[in-house]
C-alpha cells in the first residue's frame, strides 16, 4: 500500500519557471490538501479539495494553482518561481474532513528550492 | 485567528528520563487536537486526535491530554528510536473541510 506519492523528491528551479509538483493517492480519499513547511514555521495550507472538481484556497495560495480532475491525483502548479517559494511541499489526503476527526496522511516531501 | 504554541522548541532527554511536551491552542470552538511525529526527510505520521477536555490517549510510551486551552503530550522512558520532531495542530469549528493549523513542532532528541 503506497499510500500518499509525492514526485519529484528534489528540484531546484531558476527564478520565473515554472513546475508542477504532483501527488498521488491510492486510499480512495476524497479530501487531499498541500502544505508548505519553511524552517522553524508550521505547516501552512496552501489548498485543498474535498473531491474531484473541487478545490479551494488555504492560507497561503498566492503564486500557485492546483487542480483535481480525479480522485487519486491532486497536482501543484507553480507558474512564475519565485525565492520565497523555496521550502519543502507536503500533500496530505484524508477519508473525511480533519473537523470530523480523519487523521490526515502526508507524503514525503518535495524539496523546492528558488534561486 | 487559530493559533497554536508548542514549547519547548527542542528538548534532549537521556534515556529512560520522562518529559512532557506542550501545545497551547486558541481556536474559535475546537473540532479536534492532533498529534504528529516527523522524522528527518519524512512527512508527519499521526499520533492521536484528542477531541474533549479531559480526554486521553496512549500509545507505547506515549501519552497525549487534553484541557480547554492546552495538550501535553507525555513521553515515558523513552528510547533513542522516539527521537523526532513532534507537531500539533487544531482543527477549528466551521467544517472538517479547512486542514488543520500547525504549531511549529517540538525537536525531541534521546540520548542513549
Amino acid at each position: 500500500n503506497a499510500g500518499v506519492t509525492q514526485t519529484p523528491k528534489f528540484r531546484i528551479l531558476k527564478i520565473g519557471q515554472s513546475m508542477t509538483l504532483q501527488c498521488t493517492q491510492d486510499m480512495n480519499h476524497n479530501y487531499m490538501y498541500w502544505y508548505r513547511q519553511d524552517p522553524g514555521m508550521g505547516l501552512k495550507l496552501i489548498y485543498y479539495s474535498v473531491g474531484a472538481g473541487i478545490t479551494d484556497k488555504g492560507e497561503v495560495p498566492n503564486g500557485y494553482n492546483v487542480s483535481r480532475s480525479t480522485t487519486e491525483d491532486f497536482p501543484l502548479r507553480l507558474e512564475l518561481a519565485a525565492p520565497s517559494q523555496t521550502s519543502v511541499y507536503f500533500c496530505a489526503s484524508s477519508r473525511q474532513g480533519a473537523g470530523e476527526g480523519s487523521p490526515l496522511h502526508f507524503g514525503n516531501g518535495t524539496r523546492l528550492t528558488v534561486t | 485567528e487559530d493559533q497554536v504554541t508548542q514549547s519547548p522548541e527542542a528538548l534532549r532527554l537521556q534515556e529512560g528520563e520522562s518529559s512532557s511536551l506542550n501545545c497551547s491552542y486558541t481556536v474559535s470552538g475546537l473540532r479536534g487536537l492532533f498529534w504528529y511525529r516527523q522524522d528527518p526527510g519524512k512527512g508527519p505520521e499521526f499520533l492521536f486526535t484528542l477531541y474533549s477536555a479531559g480526554e486521553e490517549k496512549e500509545k507505547e510510551r506515549l501519552k497525549a491530554t487534553l484541557t480547554k486551552k492546552e495538550s501535553f503530550l507525555h513521553i515515558t522512558a523513552p528510547k533513542p528510536e522516539d527521537s523526532a520532531t513532534y507537531l500539533c495542530a487544531v482543527q477549528a469549528g466551521g467544517g472538517g473541510a479547512d486542514g488543520l493549523t500547525f504549531g511549529k513542532g517540538t525537536h525531541l532528541i534521546i540520548q542513549p
